[in-house]
This record gives structure tokens, sequence and C-alpha cells, in this order.
């Protein structure tokens, strides 16, 4: 039951212009949505986090929108740099215990920034 | 600020042994979560653990347990190792009252032979 999905494994984009990661979701009870970025032999990094009442959040070249009647959810980067070549996760959190929640993830997106 | 430790980074054992992975959480935060990565995956949950208590667990078996001490480190332990076990295991921390937002160690790589 793949509550998060990621359907593009890789995605390859040239210096300077946009990138779009996108991510599916099916469960209406996850209440945040966060991206990570994870470059080899590391943990992945949180870049960007948005609640479940937003549609946009914002923070420097990295914008993730939400829409919640397709149950979909992007990361834009603007603009591509070559240091953002890494595997994307999206994840969204669900409440586990009153207060607690955990993080559901996709399979990733491979991300190329070409020069 | 030291970030999310592991140890060890890289472990190689052999089927049937019991393995036992380490962190320490962000300073600060409380609240410690383990993940199972395996090779072209996300990482799926394990179990999560607050006030030295495991919260929740996922979908894994009873082989996966695990602590967490007073000063809030954990330990994830396996037993009864299967080559299916081989991955890559993170630990996230986050603070109680937050903990959708968690940050990850580096990971430690297990091999199982």
């Amino acid at each position: 039951d793949q509550q998060v999905k990621q359907n593009s494994p890789s995605l390859s984009v040239q210096e300077g212009r946009i990138s779009i990661l996108n991510c599916d979701y099916t469960n209406s009870m996850f209440d945040y949505f966060l991206w990570y970025k994870k470059y080899p032999a590391e943990g992945p990094t949180f870049l960007i986090s948005i609640s479940s009442i937003k549609d946009k959040n914002e923070d420097g070249r990295f914008t993730v929108f939400l829409n919640k009647s397709a149950k979909h959810l992007s990361l834009h980067i603007v603009p591509s740099q070559p240091g953002d070549s890494a595997v994307y996760f999206c994840a969204a959190s669900v409440h586990i215990i009153q207060g607690a929640q955990k993080l559901v993830f996709g399979q990733g997106t491979r991300l190329t920034i070409n020069p | 600020d030291a970030g999310v430790t592991q140890s060890p980074t890289h472990l190689i054992k052999t089927r049937g042994q019991q393995v036992t992975l380490r962190c320490s959480p962000k300073s600060g935060h409380d609240t410690v979560s383990w993940y199972q990565q395996a090779l072209g995956q996300g990482p799926q949950f394990i179990f999560q653990y607050y006030e030295e208590e495991e919260r929740q667990r996922g979908n894994f078996p009873d082989r996966f347990s695990g602590h967490q001490f007073p000063n809030y480190s954990s330990e994830l332990n396996v037993n009864a190792l299967l080559l299916g076990d081989s991955a890559l295991y993170l630990c996230a921390s986050s603070l109680e009252w937050r903990t959708y937002e968690q940050y990850f160690g580096p990971g430690t790589r297990l091999t199982v032979t």
C-alpha cells in the first residue's frame, strides 16, 4: 500500500532552468508534507515543508505547491544548480498517537543538473 | 550545533547474528525515530521513542527492538539477522511537539551475508 508515490525515478534539467519534482498521495489524513534531498552515503537532508492547510510555501530557490483536491504536491527549484543533483524524497506525516507523527516516504526521484 | 550522529557507519554481519546500532539526536531534540531504507526505496518507519518508551511500531517483526536512554540517545537492535535485513538504517530526531519535522543522521549501512 504505497500511500506516497513519486512516479518519476529520474529527471534531467539544464543548469539555470526550473526543476519540478512531483509527488502524489492517497491518505487524506496526512497533515504535513516535506521534501528531503539525499546525497550518496549521507542521510536525507530536510529542505522544505508545507502544512496541509496551505497551498504554497517558499524558501529561497525552493517552492512547494500543494493541491489537496488532486492529492498532489510538487517541488520547484529555480534556478537549478549543479549542487542540486541528488535524490529527492517526498514525505508525508501522519499521527501515530496523540502528539506524535511518523513520516511516510515516496520512492525518490534522482535529479541531475546538466551544465 | 551537533546534528544527528550514528555509529557505526558500516557493518557486515552473518545470518543469524545480532546487531546493535546507535544514534545520538540533534542537540535539544527529545524524540528519536528509526527507519530502514532498502536499495532503491524510500525509508520505511520502524519505530519511534520518546521518554524512553516505544510510541509506535511500523510493520517490522519483534526481531527489531530498541531503547532510548535518559540523554535521549537511542539504540536499534536486530536479532536473528536475515539476508533481507541488509539496508541503510536511518535515525531521525525531532522535538516532541513538532515530530513531523525530522532530521536524519547519515545512517548505518548493514550488510548481512
